[in-house]
């Protein structure tokens, strides 16, 4: 099962541009995390915010929860090449367990 | 710390064997690990929760006599894929819960059915 979707699905920035992903998601939560995934590769755990958080920064990382809309978003200020990748937003309902959205991927244009 | 390692990190094997996929938590103790399956380019999707010392809960749809899964220590889990074909082939991680961190992930396995 899936509990969101991100949007944009997929997203070509120029290098030092800034990145914006969209996840909403259908039911109440705990804990929202957002994860990067470099092809073929296991997944990063970059972020986790809270359901009474509303932001969150971490590095070029800028994470919004709006539980009111069911919506999370992750900024990536000044991209890199490296920071070429897939990106999912995943929820924790609270029921032991964390759902992934259907990601973005993320290229960045030299 | 929290490490889960998982192998192995690919296998490609004949059609009708069977392939066993661990995944370790090497520097905690993990109660419950998840499993999940990954087509190309497309998302995670959640095939079981693994629980140390019983049985395994299935996702809706997840064949549990295909895919067995044990869980027999706090440090280890297995999924075995039983009598494997083409359309199982896909990329598998395993992620365990870690108290007061999160989520963490294993590297993943890719299974190539020939």
């Amino acid at each position: 099962s899936q509990q969101g979707e991100e949007d944009p699905q997929a997203l070509s920035i120029q290098e030092g541009e800034n990145a914006t992903m969209n996840c909403s998601y259908k039911t109440s939560i705990n804990n929202l995390q957002w994860y990067r995934q470099n092809s073929g590769r296991g997944l990063v755990h970059l972020i986790l915010i809270r359901s009474n958080e509303r932001e969150k920064h971490s590095g070029r990382l800028r994470v919004t929860l709006d539980t009111s809309k069911k919506s999370s978003s992750l900024l990536i200020t000044a991209s890199r090449a490296a920071d070429t990748a897939s990106y999912f937003c995943a929820t924790d309902a609270g029921d032991d367990k964390i759902i992934f959205g259907k990601g973005t991927r993320l290229h960045i244009l030299p | 710390g929290a490490v889960v390692s998982q192998h192995p990190s690919w296998v490609i094997c004949k059609s009708g064997t069977s392939v066993k996929i661990e995944c370790r938590s090497l520097d905690f103790q993990a109660t419950t690990m998840f499993w999940y399956r990954q087509f190309p380019k497309q998302s995670l999707m959640l095939m079981a929760t693994s629980n140390e010392g019983s049985k395994a809960t299935y996702e809706q749809g997840v064949e549990k006599d295909k895919f067995l899964i044990n869980h027999a220590s706090l440090t280890l889990s297995t999924l075995t894929v039983t009598s494997a074909h083409p359309e199982d082939s896909s990329f598998y991680i395993c992620s365990a819960q870690v108290i007061n961190y999160g989520y963490t992930f294993g590297s993943g396995t890719r299974l190539t059915v020939v």
